[in-house]
């Protein structure tokens, strides 16, 4: 167990649809990473936040949006929902949002675009 | 921009035997370099990490890398392989200085035969 905590596990929806994906970071960790892991992309960053702030942008589509909250949780919105979108989404998080920190993965939320 | 390479989609061993997983990175400098784990329905789990230093780096679970600049490399090894480390692995590089974000290999899934 990582000690960051993701929900659901599990999400079906219609294209078109809007979900949010919820992480709970570890206790003490600032920065929070989002990730998606698809058959044909790999493992693809999403987003980082630290401490409330946006610190880097990877391959996240304009349909998709991220925020952290005062209490570090953070939450991915991914609205217009196309097939293509199916996939695990992980979040992670660490104690920095410098280089060499060690980051620690939730189990992730598998996402089913029917 | 830098990127890593892991030539080898799957891996078939026999347990007890000794395991080698490569892995090349493409990156102007020394990187920071990484191997992580995920286990079937799991979150990624950080195995060993190279910052500087000795080049040979051990992690949990009887895993080992060796950082080879000449060849770009970091290979993960282990000597006597469980039929527990069947799992997916991944060689991931980070960028020195400004804020870290890794770039992940496409993994390599292991196989393990009683």
């Amino acid at each position: 167990d990582s000690g960051v905590t993701q929900t659901p596990k599990h999400l079906i929806t219609a294209t078109g649809q809007r979900v949010t994906l919820r992480c709970s970071p570890r206790s003490g960790d600032l920065s929070v990473y989002w990730y998606q892991q698809s058959l044909d992309q790999g493992l693809q960053f999403l987003i980082q936040y630290y401490n409330g702030e946006e610190r880097a942008k990877g391959n996240i589509l304009e349909r998709f949006s991220a925020q952290q909250f005062p209490d570090l949780h953070s939450e991915l919105n991914l609205s217009s929902l196309e097939l293509g979108d199916s996939a695990l989404y992980f979040c992670a998080s660490s104690n920095s949002g410098e280089v060499g920190y060690e980051q620690y993965f939730g189990p992730g939320t598998r996402l089913t675009v029917t | 921009a830098q990127s890593v390479t892991q030539p080898d989609i799957h891996i078939t061993v026999s347990e007890g035997a000794s395991l080698e997983l490569r892995c090349n990175y493409s990156y102007g400098a020394t990187p920071y370099l990484f191997w992580y784990v995920q286990s079937p329905g799991q979150g990624l789990q950080l195995l060993l990490k190279y910052f500087s230093g000795d080049t040979l780096v051990q992690g949990i679970k009887g895993f080992e890398a060796e950082f080879k600049r000449s060849q770009s490399s970091f290979n993960l090894r282990k000597p006597s392989v469980h039929w527990s480390d069947a799992a997916e692995y991944f060689c991931a590089v980070g960028a020195r200085g400004g804020s870290y974000i890794p770039t992940f290999g496409r993994g390599t899934s292991l196989i393990v035969h009683p």
